[in-house]
């Protein structure tokens, strides 16, 4: 079993619509979350972390389920400009810094 | 602007031929590490630098070679290029995990 798994997509959705990814981990020590997001042939960037309570950042909504082990993000009034790769970032635990990412889920918003 | 810059973006090179993709940033940044992209397989990481002279392996290390004399500064070196190294790589920094800085990537070709 890979350690962090995402659906590769692409999911193909209209303006304004809700979508949401989740991300799957098997590492069930690991300690820290995010997600990034990788335009075509450009470098990935910081989109946000991951807490336990969940969080929000204005139209985007991460969430943590420990228990299944898993790590959602959902966009809200999707924009064109939200078409991207969304990476998957798990961090273990202990003093490995070697953190797994995720295959990525290609997002397409279309008009 | 802080950024993350890599040299050369593009690179073609022969089996064999020893080459330097070098890596700087300008925040002053303790944490520096390099990636490889592959289809299908995302981001993996080659080697990892927690401050000068202090580096260590990544998931990927075989065939690879980094140095971190200066804090700004992490080349990557590659003795004796291979096929399999054909690749896209990227340069990352941050002040602590996660990477929050990645560079434009490297766009390498070993034939």
């Amino acid at each position: 079993r890979k350690e962090v798994e995402q659906d590769p997509g692409p999911f193909n959705v209209p303006e304004g619509a809700t979508v949401a990814f989740n991300c799957t981990y098997s590492n069930s020590a690991s300690q820290s979350f995010f997600w990034y997001r990788q335009d075509c042939r450009k470098e990935p960037k910081l989109l946000m972390s991951v807490y336990s309570s969940g969080n929000e950042d204005g139209r985007f909504t991460a969430q943590l389920n420990r228990a299944s082990q898993y790590i959602s993000l959902l966009i809200r009034d999707s924009k064109l400009s939200d078409s991207a790769t969304y990476l998957c970032v798990v961090n273990p635990s202990g003093g490995s810094y070697i953190p797994t990412f995720g295959r990525g889920t290609s997002l397409i918003v279309h008009p | 602007e802080a950024q993350v810059t890599q040299n050369p973006r593009y690179l073609i090179t022969v089996t064999g031929k020893k080459l330097t993709v070098t890596c700087s940033q300008n925040m002053n940044h303790e944490y520096m590490s390099w990636y490889r992209q592959d289809p299908g397989l995302g981001l993996r990481q080659i080697y990892y630098s927690m401050n000068v002279e202090v580096t260590d392996k990544g998931d990927v290390p075989e065939g690879y070679k980094v140095s971190r004399k200066e804090k700004r500064n992490f080349p990557l070196i590659l003795e004796s290029p291979s096929p399999n190294q054909t690749s896209l790589y990227f340069c990352a920094s941050s002040l602590s995990r996660p990477e929050a800085f990645f560079g434009q990537g490297t766009r390498l070709t070993v034939v």
